[in-house]
């Protein structure tokens, strides 16, 4: 079982609506977890982390984590054109440690 | 701020050569910087995790003598990609993360290497 698997998509949504992506994760002791995006060709940016069960949002993002069942989303209310990107979860090793695990990302393609 | 570069941004070498690539922080202390690799359509994939002053500790199976990695400063880290090969082109990301700042780190523009 790889240790942070994401749907590879791609997942098309029209402008407006709720793109929803998923990322599920092996180690139990995890402790953060990240989503960054990456447009192509370019480097990761961080779009927001979590460390808590439950939701957290930041504008127009929103992490959930449910450490429970070794899952994290993202969900990106009125997409836009702009937000088509491969959005990636990392996730920190057990122990705290200050390493990431990288899943191989889901293309999103915002339709206009 | 939290800006990091890396230099150059993209090469073309011959195979055998070596092939430097600098990571720089330029508004923030890094006592931690990262090197990673990505290969198209893949996700980015740890090589070694670099602290100033000391030596790189480097992921299962990335070979240590072809990748040398040395973090001089707080600033900079570079990554030497010795006798490359073709099967070494790959996107060569790094990140940086800052001493006061835990559990974040700051990624470079990224080194597109491509080895002939």
């Amino acid at each position: 079982q790889k240790e942070v698997e994401q749907n590879s998509g791609p997942l098309s949504v029209p402008e407006g609506a709720i793109a929803s992506l998923n990322c599920t994760y092996s180690d139990r002791g995890s402790q953060s977890f990240f989503w960054y995006r990456q447009y192509s060709g370019k480097s990761p940016e961080l779009i927001m982390f979590i460390y808590s069960n439950g939701d957290k949002e930041d504008g127009r993002f929103t992490a959930q984590l449910n450490k429970a069942s070794q899952y994290v989303s993202l969900l990106i209310r009125d997409s836009q054109p702009s937000d088509s990107a491969t959005y990636l979860c990392a996730v920190n090793r057990q122990g705290g440690s200050e390493k990431l695990v990288f899943g191989k990302g889901t293309k999103l393609t915002v339709n206009p | 701020g939290a800006v990091v570069s890396q230099h150059p941004s993209r090469v073309i070498c011959k195979s055998g050569t070596s092939v430097k690539i600098e990571c720089r922080s330029l508004d923030f202390q890094a006592t931690t910087m990262f090197w990673y690799r990505q290969f198209p359509k893949q996700s980015l994939m740890l090589m070694a995790t670099s602290n100033e002053g000391s030596k790189a500790t480097y992921e299962q199976g990335v070979e240590k003598d072809k990748f040398l990695i040395n973090h001089a400063s707080l600033t900079l880290s570079t990554l030497t990609v010795t006798s490359a090969h073709p099967e070494d082109s790959s996107f060569y990301i790094c990140s940086a993360r800052p001493w006061a700042i835990e559990n974040e780190q700051f990624f470079g523009p990224g080194t597109r290497l491509t080895v002939l």
